[in-house]
């Protein structure tokens, strides 16, 4: 199952809200993970199950979608949220990851 | 507080073997809970899954650009968890991390070892 995330770069400002995307080429229900991955560092599970926070997640982090098209969202943009986000499909073997999306500072 | 810390990445040869560890505290991989899994990010790449050992530690799935030369594996009396690597080639150069496993998804991870395939 390939993911396609998108943007590749979302350039924002803190305070502004980030919305980014992940597709998969085929319905994978909603065992649909997201990730964060700071330079330097290990991932950090956000978000599992389409829509449900890793325990420590800020509320600011929630995840949407089931079938095809998910969506991670950041209501306001932290300093400390500038990364690479990762989404990651269990729903079959081989598990995948998508390309990721990294939020830069604008 | 779980952590996980791998070791053994290091410079190897093309054709050449390594073996990744990963030593596990805060939960018992006796438990029959969680699974671990090993994941792989090439320089300035994305994250690759490379393979992940059940929770029972009897049944492994691996990526299938690593099928048939590496073996995951684990030893409940050291709570640790291993990756045997043989059989390397340029496009295996990455860090490899691991991570517990719960339904396929992955949380935890360690800091990540560096394996470096190059003549």
């Amino acid at each position: 199952i390939v993911l396609t995330q998108s943007p590749v770069t979302l350039s924002l400002s803190p305070g502004e809200r980030a919305t980014l995307s992940c597709r998969a080429s085929e319905t994978i229900s909603t065992f649909l993970a997201w990730y964060q991955q700071k330079p330097g560092q290990a991932p950090r599970l956000l978000v599992y199950d389409a829509s449900n926070r890793a325990p420590g997640i800020p509320a600011r982090f929630s995840g949407s979608g089931s079938g095809t098209d998910f969506t991670l969202t950041i209501s306001s943009l932290e300093p400390e949220d500038f990364a690479v986000y990762h989404c990651q499909q269990r729903n079959r073997w081989p598990l995948t990851f998508g390309g990721g999306t990294r939020v830069e500072l604008k | 507080e779980v952590q996980l810390l791998e070791s053994g990445g290091g410079l190897v040869q093309p054709g050449g073997s390594l073996r990744l560890s990963c030593a596990v505290s805060g939960f018992t991989l006796s438990s029959n809970i969680y699974g671990m899994t090993w994941v792989r990010q090439a320089p300035g790449q994305g994250l690759e899954w490379v393979a992940t050992l059940g929770d029972t530690g009897d049944i492994s799935y691996y990526a299938d650009s690593v099928k048939g030369r590496f073996t995951v594996s684990r030893d409940t009396s050291k709570n640790t968890v291993s990756l045997q690597m043989n059989s390397l080639r340029d496009d295996d150069t990455a860090v490899y991390y691991c991570a517990r496993s719960y339904y396929n998804r992955f949380d935890p991870w360690g800091q990540g070892t560096l394996v470096t395939v190059s003549s």
